[in-house]
């Protein structure tokens, strides 16, 4: 099962901000924070991921709080285009044979509107 | 495009066919990962290959379901004796560090 809690659906103005939320309460120590999105009928695109650290580049930024149980994802001016389903997802990650797949859940829904 | 592609990418077949799906992924990514999706559901894990080795298996991937990378590099899917309820998108993933990069996608459409 999906580890995060995330809204099932959020709305914003093109060209402000949209703060896409998420819960992982029971985040492990070698856990990391990975957002994807999809945009209807096509395979999911990577975003961004962190551990503990907020990160960013040149799609959005993550804010993880101190205590790792919830993040934020940030996309600071979207656009219509940014319109598409957001996966927050917790992932291990080991070297060797262990498999660190992607549990997803089923996202937000966020809808740019113009 | 160096992406992970899939081919077909669309595939219509009656009931009780054999289908079969392609993945190619990127260039030197070790680890290939197999998905399928649903309409409204987030993408559900099928199985995970590291080069050639097929690692896990989830208990979605019934006896029709084979998946194979012979030499390391692309992989096939192939469902067998199609049924209605195999109709859905099937994604390939691939990763050689701690990001995986998803296909566009193959569906299927079981008549």
């Amino acid at each position: 099962d999906a580890k995060t809690t995330q809204p099932t659906s959020m709305d914003c103005a093109e060209g402000r901000a949209a703060n896409l939320p998420c819960n992982h309460s029971t985040i492990s120590g070698n856990e990391y924070v990975y957002w994807y999105r999809q945009i209807h009928s096509q395979g999911p695109q990577y975003i961004i991921h962190g551990l503990k650290n907020n990160e960013t580049n040149e799609m959005a930024s993550l804010i993880i709080t101190e205590d790792r149980k919830s993040s934020t994802l940030i996309l600071p001016h979207a656009t219509l285009r940014d319109t598409a389903v957001y996966y927050c997802i917790v992932r291990s990650w080991n070297y060797g044979g262990a498999t660190n797949k992607l549990i997803f859940g089923t996202g937000t829904l966020l809808a740019v509107q113009p | 495009d160096t992406g992970v592609s899939q081919n077909p990418r669309h595939k219509i077949t009656k009931r009780g066919q054999n289908v079969t799906f392609r993945c190619d992924p990127i260039s030197e990514h070790n680890r290939l990962y197999w998905y399928r999706q649903t309409l409204g559901q987030g993408p559900e894990f099928l199985t995970y290959f590291q080069n050639e080795a097929q690692l896990e298996k989830s208990r979605l991937l019934s006896d029709r379901f084979s998946a194979e990378r012979p030499k390391g590099s692309f992989s096939t899917l192939e469902i067998q004796r199609t049924e209605q309820g195999d109709s859905a998108m099937y994604l390939c993933a691939s990763t050689s560090g701690n990001t995986i990069y998803f296909g566009e996608g193959s569906w299927l459409t079981v008549v």
